[in-house]
């Protein structure tokens, strides 16, 4: 089945600093990512549609300068949590689908990032 | 808004019994619907999916469709300890060419015990 890789696993980083989490399709390829934040006892919330060579679409509220998705090929999409604070300490997950012919699967989803920011 | 309801739970059933998750939706418009086992610090990993109004049935699990009602629910049979988890429902839209596939609402999550 198809596999999602998330790296890495987890991170803790000091308030300012800026963090890259990398989302990787291994054995398809995928022109769209989505990218989902959960906090504690809480849902998933999608943040952004990773579209692969233009810009992502951002939810309402995110803020799409702090938030920076790069979709630079249709294997990788990063999420880059820049001047990262406490705030921003969350579950991370990335998420893709893959197709054969015109059917899309269901979301596969990456192993996730937990994001401490101290 | 486009809502996704389910019951926090806990739901606690004893081993080898029948668990019941329930979960509604607001948005009529919506024609995929997704269930998801989450552990706890894990990511979810997809248990079913099911298009049209009915039951649908994959091992332990089956998965009923009532979109009149805008209800969906996952049965699991003959319930184990390793079943204990959130269960996530989540609804989406599916226009033709698929572009809106991957924006699933998510509920909040039902959590399951299940007890020896």
């Amino acid at each position: 089945g198809a596999v999602v890789s998330q790296h890495p696993s987890w991170v803790i980083c000091k308030s300012g600093t800026s963090v890259k989490i990398e989302c990787r399709s291994l054995d398809f390829q995928a022109t769209t990512m989505f990218w989902y934040r959960q906090f504690p006892k809480q849902s998933l919330m999608l943040m952004a549609t990773s579209n692969e060579g233009s810009k992502a679409t951002y939810e309402q509220g995110v803020e799409k300068d702090k938030f920076l998705i790069n979709h630079a090929s249709l294997t990788l999409s990063t999420l880059t949590v820049t001047s990262a604070h406490p705030e921003d300490s969350s579950f991370y997950i990335c998420s893709a689908r893959d197709r054969v012919g015109q059917i899309y699967s269901p979301l596969h989803f990456g192993n996730g990032t937990r994001l401490t920011v101290t | 808004q486009k809502e996704v309801e389910q019951n926090s739970g806990p739901l606690s059933v004893p081993e080898g019994a029948i668990a019941s998750l329930n979960c509604t939706y607001s948005d009529r418009g919506s024609q995929s619907f997704f269930w998801y086992r989450q552990y706890s610090g894990k990511s979810p990993e997809l248990i079913m999916f099911i298009y049209s109004n009915g039951d649908k049935e994959d091992g332990r699990f089956t998965a009923q469709l009532n979109k009149a009602s805008q209800y969906v629910s996952l049965l699991i049979r003959d319930s184990q300890p390793s079943d204990s988890a959130t269960y996530l429902c989540a609804v989406t839209e599916w226009d033709a060419g698929g572009t809106s596939y991957g924006k699933l609402t998510f509920g909040q999550g039902t959590i399951l015990t299940v007890h020896p």
